[in-house]
């Protein structure tokens, strides 16, 4: 069966203190690859996409990268701006979404 | 641009009364439209998504239902609420299979069910 999980579950950092989130996944036929921001009571914002292996996608302190297995998000020098939930889904070959329960993550000034 | 929109914002319910749920979309045409609920601390969970006008799939057997009247209007109902029933609904759209690949979402509403 198709799942997506997301670790840690949660993460306080350091202002400035860089650190990776992890996505991993079992899906039949990847369709993509999505990141989203949530901020509490919010809808998720859409960060990223990624289609293929070895891919990258930056956006001003993240960068998102792709494996056969997991991707990851980068968080490098972040800011207390930076605080949200952080949601990772897949598309599969039957154009069905399937979602982590995310990760919160907490920087502290 | 597109724009996806949701009301209302928050909604509290007693135990039995229905419910309806309105989101628009603005900008496209003939998207794929989903139904999600967060729960408290919880990953989505993928209620329903529509292909096109009066195409319908469910993915959680439950006492919610799912129209689509128009092309970019989803509407979620229920004829009695839960307690259960209680959450976080998110919609959201995608692009046709084949097209834009990206699911964009609303800004959600909050509903109590009491």
């Amino acid at each position: 069966e198709d799942q997506v999980t997301q670790s840690p579950e949660a993460l306080r950092l350091q202002e400035g203190e860089s650190s990776s989130l992890n996505c991993s996944y079992t899906v039949s036929g990847l369709r993509g690859l999505f990141w989203y921001r949530q901020d509490p009571g919010k809808g998720p914002e859409f960060l990223f996409t990624l289609y293929s292996a070895g891919e990258e996608k930056e956006k001003e302190r993240l960068k998102a990268t792709l494996t056969k297995k997991e991707s990851f998000l980068h968080i490098t020098a972040p800011k207390p701006e930076d605080s949200a939930t952080y949601l990772c889904a897949v598309r599969d070959n039957f154009n069905k979404f399937y979602f982590g329960s995310g990760t919160k993550l907490n920087v502290k000034p | 641009s597109q724009t996806i929109h949701q009301w209302p914002a928050t909604l509290v319910q007693p135990v039995g009364s229905p419910l309806s749920l309105e989101c628009t979309v603005e900008g496209t045409s003939n998207p794929n439209l989903y139904w999600y609920r967060q729960a408290a601390g919880r990953g989505l969970q993928l209620l329903f998504y529509s292909v096109g006008i009066g195409q319908i799939s469910s993915e959680v057997p439950q006492n919610l239902s799912a129209s689509r009247p128009q092309d970019r209007q989803f509407i979620l109902s229920s004829k009695k609420l839960l307690l259960s029933d209680s959450g976080f609904y998110l919609c959201a759209w995608s692009g046709p299979f084949g097209g834009q690949e990206t699911q964009y979402f609303g800004p959600g509403t909050r509903l109590l069910v009491l």
